[in-house]
């Protein structure tokens, strides 16, 4: 098993465009959470899935925003209409969901919108 | 809700000397974990250390050891024998039983020096 994977590593966009970035999480971990990162600061909760149900959205999460995990395995979050604000790291953690066990992380996805 | 505070922003520790990250967080739950995390620069969050709220024994993950204070609630890890490898940002982070999504800390970023 090579970890939870995300794609793209890096993506710089233009404001008012959408983008979406995808998360693979470890092999048979029910458990998949996004995190935003802001320079400076430590991770902050957007959503959490459990299998293809969400369980949770965080206040952070505007309706331009949306994540979706259709089959239980890999997820994606896409962000409408980008703006300067989003910019920002997106971590991807997973985790069995069995027990209470810690998240595992991916490397993120580094957001720059100009 | 839960906040974790980390009140030093920034620390630094000559190599092979010891070092403590303090912590100190705010919930009214019960049954709880706490985790360190460290993030080296550009690479992904890893688990340093975890503690169960309902273990009065500190938690020791070979030169990691951490000094958990339950009723002041508090959190602290100590560094032995600091390698330059240690050199990244640590996490303190809280979590509710049931998997539910970690609280983070605002981080301390550790240099070790040569």
């Amino acid at each position: 098993d090579t970890g939870v994977s995300q794609n793209p590593r890096h993506k710089i966009t233009k404001r008012g465009q959408n983008v979406t970035f995808r998360c693979d999480p470890i092999s048979e971990h029910n458990r998949l959470y996004w995190y935003r990162q802001t320079l400076g600061q430590g991770p902050e909760f957007l959503t959490y899935f459990q299998n293809e149900a969400q369980l949770e959205k965080s206040r952070l999460l505007s309706d331009r925003f949306s994540a979706e995990r259709p089959k239980g395995s890999f997820s994606t979050l896409e962000i409408q209409r980008t703006e300067q604000g989003d910019s920002a790291m997106y971590l991807c953690a997973s985790s069995p969901g069995r027990g209470d066990t810690e998240a595992f992380f991916g490397q993120g996805t580094r957001l720059t919108v100009v | 809700a839960q906040t974790v505070t980390q009140s030093q922003p920034e620390m630094s520790v000559q190599e092979a000397e010891t070092v403590t990250l303090s912590c100190t967080y705010d919930t009214s739950e019960n049954n709880y974990y706490l985790f360190w995390y460290k993030q080296p620069p550009s690479r992904q969050m890893i688990l340093v250390i975890r503690q169960e709220a309902y273990k009065q024994q500190n938690a020791t993950e070979n030169r990691f050891s951490v000094n958990f204070q339950k009723a002041a609630k508090s959190f602290s890890l100590k560094i032995s024998d600091s390698q330059l490898g240690d050199t990244a940002m640590y996490f303190c982070a809280f979590m509710k039983a049931g998997n539910t999504p970690l609280v983070f800390g605002k981080g301390t970023r550790l240099s070790v020096i040569a």
